[in-house]
C-alpha cells in the first residue's frame, strides 16, 4: 500500500507556463520533503515543511504544507528546461529512539519542460 | 564537504549469486539508510543503520542485509540474487539529530540476468 499518492504521474508543458504536483496522503506526517531526482541520479533534498499550513519559496518553487500535515504541493512558476526530473515527496513518521524517522516516499511526478 | 559515495556505480550479476554495495556517508553524519528504487515499485525503504546497530527495517526478505562500521561507512548485501532484485540502490547519510533532510548517493545500478 502506498501511503503518499503523487498527481499527476506525468506532466509535460511548455517552457513559461506554471504547474502544480500535488502529494496526497490519509496519513499525518511529522514532516514532508520535497526532493528532485535526475537520470542516473539520486534525489536531491529540495525543501523540507513541518509545521501544518506552512509554506516555503525557493525562488520560482513554492511548496505548501496541508493544515492537517497529510498533503502537500509544489508550485512551479513560469517552469524551464532545468526544472525537468522526477519529483518526489517523502513523508517522515515513525520516529525511532534515536531521533531519525524513516521516510516513506511518493509515487513520483515525472515533469518534462518543452524548450 | 565530499558527499555521499557509493561504489561501485553500477553491477551486473547472474542469479543466484551474491553481492555487496558500499556506501560512505557525509563526513560527521552517524546515520545511514538504504532505499531499492525500480519503475514499478519507486523508492522503497530497506534500513536504516546508526552507530553499527540497525535502527529501522523494511518489509524486504531476510536476503536483504547489512551493517556499519566505526567509520559510519556502510555496506549492503544481497544473497541469492534474483532478476526481481535488479534496481537502483541508494544510500542515504544523515547527521546524528534534528535533521529532516537526507543526502543520497548516486546510487548502485544493479542488474541480475
Amino acid at each position: 500500500t502506498q501511503l503518499l499518492e503523487q498527481s499527476p504521474q506525468f506532466l509535460s508543458i511548455q517552457e513559461g507556463e506554471n504547474l502544480t504536483v500535488y502529494c496526497n496522503s490519509s496519513s499525518v506526517f511529522s514532516s514532508l520533503q520535497w526532493y528532485r531526482q535526475e537520470p542516473g541520479e539520486g534525489p536531491v533534498l529540495l525543501v523540507t515543511v513541518v509545521t501544518g499550513g506552512e509554506v516555503k519559496k525557493l525562488k520560482r518553487l513554492t511548496f505548501q504544507f496541508g493544515d492537517a500535515r497529510k498533503d502537500s504541493s509544489l508550485h512551479i512558476t513560469a517552469a524551464q528546461p532545468g526544472d525537468t526530473g522526477l519529483y518526489l515527496c517523502a513523508g517522515a513518521r515513525g520516529r525511532t529512539n534515536f531521533g531519525n524517522e524513516k521516510l516513506t516516499f511518493g509515487t513520483g511526478t515525472r515533469l518534462t519542460i518543452i524548450p | 564537504k565530499a558527499g555521499v559515495t557509493q561504489t561501485p556505480r553500477y553491477l551486473i550479476k547472474t542469479r543466484g549469486q551474491q553481492v555487496t554495495l558500499s556506501c560512505s556517508p557525509i563526513s560527521g553524519h552517524r546515520s545511514v539508510s538504504w532505499y531499492q528504487q525500480t519503475p514499478g515499485q519507486g523508492l522503497q525503504f530497506l534500513f536504516e543503520y546508526f552507530s553499527e546497530t540497525q535502527r529501522n527495517k523494511g518489509n524486504f526478505p531476510g536476503r536483504f542485509s547489512g551493517r556499519q562500521f566505526s567509520n559510519s561507512r556502510s555496506e549492503m548485501n544481497v544473497s541469492t540474487l534474483e532478476l526481481g532484485d535488479s534496481a537502483l540502490y541508494l544510500c542515504a547519510s544523515s547527521p546524528w539529530t534534528g535533521n529532516y533532510g537526507y543526502t543520497f548517493g548516486s546510487g548502485t545500478r544493479l542488474t541480475v540476468v
